[in-house]
């Protein structure tokens, strides 16, 4: 089984719908990360978590939101979708405390479409 | 704030070319730097590291050196094949700022013809 688990994997939806990406870790690490990757921009930060019910903005963080209810679970919420949120959205983990060096581990990603 | 900087543009080569792809940065503090792969259809995974200055990271033929004085840490591969093809990422962790968040370059197609 993978570490990063991502669901869907792939998802085509229409403006104004509201979308769900979960994702889910077997890693038992503190900290996790939702990123969307657009082709020639690389990988943009939304939103993180440090522990359950931590959250904080990463550098797009407009137009969505997060729950971390439990520590192996991080899901990203679009409220209403709009086509330019069209992407490959992708879950991180990390380790907190001496463990961390600095290392992500990503799920396979979700690429959602909105017409 | 801290941030890396990519060459521009994708990279088409030959197989058994030599691979160089360009990666700078800006710290304030000491940060450790990275180098991530993903190929078609998968998530990024970790190709290479290195924590502190001259630190060289290697794996599956290709390396990287952490310059202090140029603040680069530039790929490397000697003899490409068409299975290396992919998108690499470079990015860095300034683990003096207490959060250990990765900082990403944009990232630079890889295309290895036969």
């Amino acid at each position: 089984d993978a570490d990063v688990t991502q669901t869907p994997r792939n998802r085509i939806t229409k403006t104004g719908k509201r979308i769900m990406l979960e994702c889910s870790q077997t890693k038992g690490h503190d900290r996790m990360y939702w990123y969307r990757q657009d082709p020639g921009l690389g990988l943009q930060l939304i939103y993180y978590s440090f522990d359950v019910k931590d959250i904080n903005k990463g550098e797009i963080s407009d137009g969505y939101s997060v729950s971390r209810q439990a520590q192996a679970k991080f899901s990203l919420s679009l409220e209403s979708a709009i086509p330019n949120q069209t992407a490959l959205y992708f879950c991180a983990i990390q380790p907190s405390g001496p463990a961390n060096t600095g290392e992500l581990f990503f799920g396979e990603g979700s690429r959602l479409t909105v017409l | 704030g801290d941030s890396v900087t990519q060459m521009e543009g994708p990279v088409t080569l030959s197989e058994e070319a030599f691979l160089t792809i360009n990666c700078t940065y800006t710290a304030t503090g000491y940060p450790s730097l990275f180098w991530y792969v993903q190929y078609p259809g998968e998530g990024l995974q970790l190709l290479l590291k290195a924590t502190k200055a001259d630190d060289k990271g290697s794996n599956k033929g290709f390396e990287a050196t952490y310059r202090k004085e140029t603040t680069s840490f530039h790929l490397e591969k000697g003899s490409v094949q068409v299975s290396d093809s992919a998108v690499y990422f470079c990015a860095l962790s300034d683990r003096g700022k207490g959060n250990n968040r990765l900082a990403f370059g944009k990232g630079n197609q890889v295309v290895v013809i036969p």
